[in-house]
């Protein structure tokens, strides 16, 4: 079964103190990317990877880090976080090159920092 | 930039009620257009989707037509059923490959 793994799904957390959700998904597409959802605003894309070892901002990428050291793995990195990085996260995939517009998304995972 | 614009809710409606979500975008180009849905407790999942003007995305009841004429693509489903409540997002997609989406609409459909 195709599929996009968040994890944690729920995480409750303070101020500085790091924290990595993992994305990893099972359909091999090259193409992954991180979104936050805040009410009234929708998704903002965070970060984007085309493929492996290759990463960009998004629209809102302050704040963030993250890594693409294998195709299938796609961590988001909170170095540092603050309350206003109290969101909805989505990891999402989609197939390279296709330029569908598809995009296949994990649970999605709830941060709330305090 | 490329950005969509959708009514904002929460909409509630009867079984059975006619719904209308609109959608308006402000694109440079041609802009291929989007809905998607969120169901409680899921990430999001394509409902229909529309390339170029006047084609008609469908799929589950919902249909949508690209107005060129209007920027518009706006979601109408004949008959809700209490299954379709949820979060509905327009969305394009940008010049770079990206999506833009709107803010999210809530839908509730009562019994």
């Amino acid at each position: 079964e195709a599929q996009v793994t968040q994890n944690p799904r729920y995480l409750i957390t303070v101020t500085g103190k790091k924290l990595t959700v993992t994305c990893s998904q099972n359909m091999n597409h090259e193409y992954m990317s991180w979104y936050r959802q805040d009410p009234g605003l929708g998704l903002r894309q965070i970060y984007y990877s085309m493929n492996v070892e290759v990463t960009d901002k998004g629209d809102v990428p302050e704040g963030y880090k993250v890594s693409r050291k294998e195709k299938r793995n796609f961590p988001l990195i909170l170095e540092s976080p603050s309350p206003n990085q109290t969101s909805l996260y989505f990891c999402a995939t989609q197939l390279q090159g296709a330029h569908t517009g598809e995009l296949f998304f994990g649970e999605g995972s709830r941060l709330t920092v305090l | 930039g490329d950005s969509v614009t959708q009514m904002e809710g929460p909409v509630t409606l009867s079984e059975e009620a006619f719904l209308t979500i609109n959608c308006t975008y402000t694109a440079t180009g041609y802009p291929s257009l989007f809905w998607y849905v969120q169901y409680p407790g899921e990430g999001l999942q394509l409902l229909l989707k529309a390339t170029k003007a006047d084609d008609k995305g469908s799929n589950k009841g919902f249909e949508a037509t690209y107005r060129k004429e209007t920027t518009s693509f706006h979601l109408e489903k004949g008959s809700v059923q209490v299954s379709d409540s949820a979060v509905y997002f327009c969305a394009l997609s940008r010049r770079d490959y990206k999506l833009s989406f709107g803010a999210g609409t809530t839908v509730t459909v009562r019994a």
